[in-house]
């Protein structure tokens, strides 16, 4: 119930091209999907997130596509540049109790940009 | 503002023995959350604490256990070692108007079990 599938494992996309990765989930209590890059040697870092009464989200190069009916959401970077050669997480999360809120996080997708 | 930091960066301990890892959030962050970072099961939730009390806890043994000091700083202790407890672990904070959920990790320990 409370797992995110996150596809796919890697992607290789050259350099100017679109980035596309999926994440789908069953939890519907699920009301906070960030997604997070990270860098090898580095802690993940928030990219962008939406919040489930919201379709889309844009910021910069990088949306997200959220389709609630059918539990799932997508980051989508445009113009793929070498920088961006990292591992992206999709995560979730549902508040749990008062404040309290825990991430459940996707496999992770290993991006290359190439040249 | 500094980010999140995390001591020490790298450890190496062998079975059986105990380790702590320490974090210090982003000033005026409450809420402090650990992780656990492995090849094979990914990122999964330790505990979070919030002004010095435990508020959720993953499915982790009870030699995984935390504590968080008045000052929002936090240290995980793992104890009786296992090879398995090998991975990074994340410190994450979360700024209290945004709730726990809007987090921001630090840069995790390293540990490597012998």
């Amino acid at each position: 119930q409370q797992q995110v599938k996150q596809s796919p494992q890697s992607l290789i996309v050259q350099k100017g091209g679109i980035s596309i990765i999926n994440c789908a989930y069953e939890n519907t209590a699920f009301d906070y999907f960030p997604w997070y890059q990270q860098f090898p040697g580095k802690g993940p870092a928030l990219l962008i997130a939406i919040r489930p009464d919201v379709s889309e989200k844009k910021e910069g190069r990088f949306t997200i596509s959220f389709n609630k009916s059918a539990k799932q959401f997508s980051l989508h970077i445009m113009d793929s540049q070498p920088g961006d050669s990292a591992t992206y997480f999709c995560a979730a999360s549902v508040v749990l109790t008062g404040t309290a809120s825990k991430l459940t996080f996707g496999t992770g997708t290993r991006l290359q940009v190439t040249l | 503002k500094a980010g999140v930091t995390q001591t020490p960066r790298y450890l190496i301990k062998t079975r059986g023995q105990q380790v702590t890892l320490s974090c210090s959030p982003i000033s005026g962050h409450r809420s402090v959350s650990w992780y656990q970072q492995t090849p094979g099961q990914g990122l999964q939730f330790l505990f979070e604490y919030f002004s010095e009390t435990q508020r959720n806890k993953g499915n982790f043994p009870g030699r995984f256990s935390g504590r968080q000091f008045s000052n929002s700083r936090s240290e995980m202790n793992v104890s009786t070692l296992e090879l398995g407890d090998s991975a990074l672990y994340l410190c994450a904070s979360s700024p209290p108007r945004q709730g726990a959920d809007t987090q921001y990790f630090g840069p995790g320990t390293r540990l490597t079990v012998l």
